[in-house]
């Protein structure tokens, strides 16, 4: 099994509309976790940080389910600057991060 | 602040030569990763410094890859000879503990022909 694995989609969704991701990881051990979002042939860039308790930055809501070992991120009233693909991480020791592959998002008008 | 500085952005050479890519961290940040982006693997770890000192180089895929951080502003990844499997975007981050938020350069897009 992979340590972190995410649907690659694409997502295709129409603007306005909610869409949420899930993140599985493996290591149960994993401390800090985090989403990022990678514009094509860019780089990847922090978009938030999940902690226990969960957290809403505007529209983007992220949560941890250690339970069942995955994060996932909503976006809520998608717009056309949301296409992007992304990336979760999660901290599987020290300072070092285990990234999925991603998942691809095309918001369409 | 300047964010994370790579250079070049875009290096492309022959089989055979040397490449050195170089990645200036964030002033203050005391780890620095090297990574690799290809569609197929995604973003993998290459190697990892704390402190400048090489910590984890398990990623690296053999012995013509090389990295080096002379001092906490400057770290260069090495590949000697290149060959063309090695085309990919190479990306250094830097981060201060913790949480370990990771903070990306804008990659240097590397081909090899």
């Amino acid at each position: 099994r992979k340590e972190v694995e995410q649907d690659p989609g694409p997502f295709n969704v129409p603007e306005g509309a909610t869409v949420a991701f899930n993140c599985t990881y493996s290591n149960s051990a994993s401390q800090s976790f985090f989403w990022y979002r990678q514009d094509c042939r860019k780089e990847p860039k922090l978009l938030m940080s999940v902690y226990s308790s969960g957290n809403e930055d505007g529209r983007f809501t992220a949560q941890l389910n250690r339970a069942s070992q995955y994060i996932s991120l909503l976006i809520r009233d998608s717009k056309l600057s949301d296409s992007a693909t992304y990336l979760c991480g999660t901290n599987s020791g020290y300072s070092t991060l285990t990234f999925g592959k991603g998942t691809m998002l095309l918001v369409s008008p | 602040d300047a964010g994370v500085i790579q250079s070049p952005r875009h290096e492309v050479t022959e089989m055979g030569q040397e490449v050195t890519l170089r990645c200036k961290p964030i002033s203050g940040h005391n780890s620095l990763f090297w990574y690799r982006q290809t569609m197929m693997r995604g973003l993998e770890l290459l190697i990892y410094f704390n402190n400048n000192v090489p910590i984890d180089d398990s990623g690296m895929p053999e012995d013509r890859f090389s990295a080096k951080m002379p001092n906490a502003s400057f770290s260069t990844l090495k590949i000697q000879p290149s060959e063309p499997r090695d085309s990919a975007v190479y990306f250094c981050a830097s981060s201060s503990p913790p949480p370990y938020e990771q903070y990306f350069g804008p990659g240097t897009r590397l081909t090899v022909t």
